[in-house]
């Protein structure tokens, strides 16, 4: 199985900062690369697929970048609804498998 | 827009099986544009693909769970189903459906059902 690393597991941002969430594979996975935020109580949602696209309703202040094996997440200038668990997942292979969550709080 | 919502029963005894059903609205699942998956997330394991199922009756497993695990369609009530057998306090968790988007060059889920706690315990 392909391993997921994030990094950090949390970080402390306050409102209008810019926050960076990094991600990286055991192996490469091209732009196989998702992200996801949840907050306490739901599902996970879809911010970011194929590494760097937003998707559809997600502010601009999200960005995906990276390739092979090394991906961030950056949140431009942190809004209160921001503080929530955040995912990457590798699509490149099965079996599907998701980083630890990055907590912005 | 397409939902989906997970239904099943919430506490199941320890070697016992474990049936779930994930109801799509808001569109078919008997269509080749889409995968069908379930997920799950525990403290423990966080979050876990399990498996997919595909318009055509085409399955694909985790390999952890493959022995224990079977995912079905019923394309008539646009439902999708787990089943996974002698289950343990290791497979309490929240389990999740999600519409699987595959396309040539990338995939990804969404949307998610909200979730299902399911609690192994005797």
């Amino acid at each position: 199985d392909i391993q997921m690393t994030q990094s950090p597991s949390s970080l402390s941002a306050s409102v209008g900062d810019r926050v960076t969430i990094t991600c990286r594979a055991s192996q490469t996975i091209s732009s196989y690369l998702n992200w996801y935020q949840q907050k306490s109580g739901n599902a996970p949602k879809l911010l970011i697929y194929a590494a760097s696209k937003l998707q559809s309703g997600v502010p601009s202040r999200f960005t995906g970048r990276g390739a092979g094996t090394g991906f961030t997440l950056t949140i431009n200038s942190v809004q209160p609804d921001d503080f929530a668990v955040y995912y990457c997942q590798q699509s490149y292979t099965t079996p599907r498998t998701f980083g630890g969550g990055t907590r912005v709080e | 827009q397409v939902q989906l919502q997970e239904s099943g029963p919430g506490l199941v005894k320890p070697s016992q099986t474990l049936s779930l059903i994930c109801s799509v609205s808001g569109g078919s699942i008997n269509t080749r544009d889409y995968y069908w998956s379930w997920l799950r997330q525990s403290p423990g394991k966080g979050l876990e693909w399990l498996g997919y199922i595909y318009y055509s009756g085409t399955t694909h497993y985790n390999p952890s769970l493959e022995s224990r695990l079977t995912i079905s369609m019923d394309t008539s009530n646009n439902q999708f189903s787990l089943i996974l057998t002698s289950v343990t306090a290791a497979d309490t968790a929240v389990y999740y459906c999600a519409r699987d988007v595959s396309t040539s060059w990338t995939k990804w889920f969404d949307p998610w059902g909200q979730g299902l706690l399911v609690t192994v315990s005797s």
